[in-house]
């Protein structure tokens, strides 16, 4: 069965800090795999997709890792900011619909 | 460009009641897909049409819900006779192909049964 767990569920940071959220999924056939912001009551917005071939991909103070072997994603983001505060969720792609992950809730404190 | 746009961005039924949520795809994408995320879990796949087919229903209920993606017009996604359990954001997302290419999604809509 296809699963995409994510850790921690909710993380609170002072501003400035380096974190990392975590994802895991069982899978490892993927497509890509991407990583979503989610504010409240909101949509999801993309902020990078990693192929299956890559390793890692970059957008500003974003960083996302990809090791397909062991079924893990990282995402990095660099000096936390409180506009930064969002649901993120991670989504493996199988080639025709995502398995989502439940997502860290990030709030970032001023 | 106007992205995927879905509506109502809210739906408020009773028990027993019909929902009707409609999504318009991205200009030139004639893939959509359906997911419903309930309360405090992440997104989950329900359907996945192309224009007049459906293609994977495998995420649907099997009772009580439809979709459909006709030559003309939007998405529709329908439920009959909702119970309070229905009650979920349904987000659309869609695609000008199948297979790698990145799903654009909307805002969503949020269905509440009273």
């Amino acid at each position: 069965k296809q699963e995409v767990t994510q850790i921690p569920a909710a993380l609170s940071v002072p501003e400035g800090e380096n974190l990392v959220l975590n994802c895991s999924f069982t899978d490892s056939a993927i497509y890509n795999l991407q990583w979503f912001r989610q504010d409240p009551g909101k949509g999801l917005t993309s902020l990078l997709l990693i192929q299956s071939s890559q390793r890692e991909q970059t957008s500003g103070r974003l960083n996302a890792s990809l090791d397909k072997s062991s079924g893990r994603s990282t995402l990095y983001i660099a000096a936390s900011q409180p506009g930064d505060s969002a649901t993120y969720l991670c989504a493996a792609y199988y080639g025709q619909n995502f398995v989502f992950g439940p997502g860290t809730r990030l709030s970032v404190l001023p | 460009n106007a992205g995927v746009m879905q509506n109502p961005r809210h739906l408020v039924r009773r028990r027993g009641q019909e929902a009707r949520l409609r999504c318009s795809p991205m200009k030139g994408h004639s893939h959509v897909y359906w997911y419903r995320q309930l309360p405090e879990e992440g997104l989950k796949f329900m359907v996945y049409l192309q224009k007049e087919n459906i293609i994977d229903e495998s995420g649907m209920p099997k009772e009580r819900f439809s979709a459909e993606f006709p030559k003309e017009g939007p998405s529709i996604l329908r439920i009959q006779q909702v119970v309070r359990g229905d009650s979920a954001a349904y987000f659309c997302a869609s695609s000008p192909q199948k297979n790698n290419q990145p799903q654009h999604f909307g805002d969503g809509t949020r269905l509440s049964i009273l």
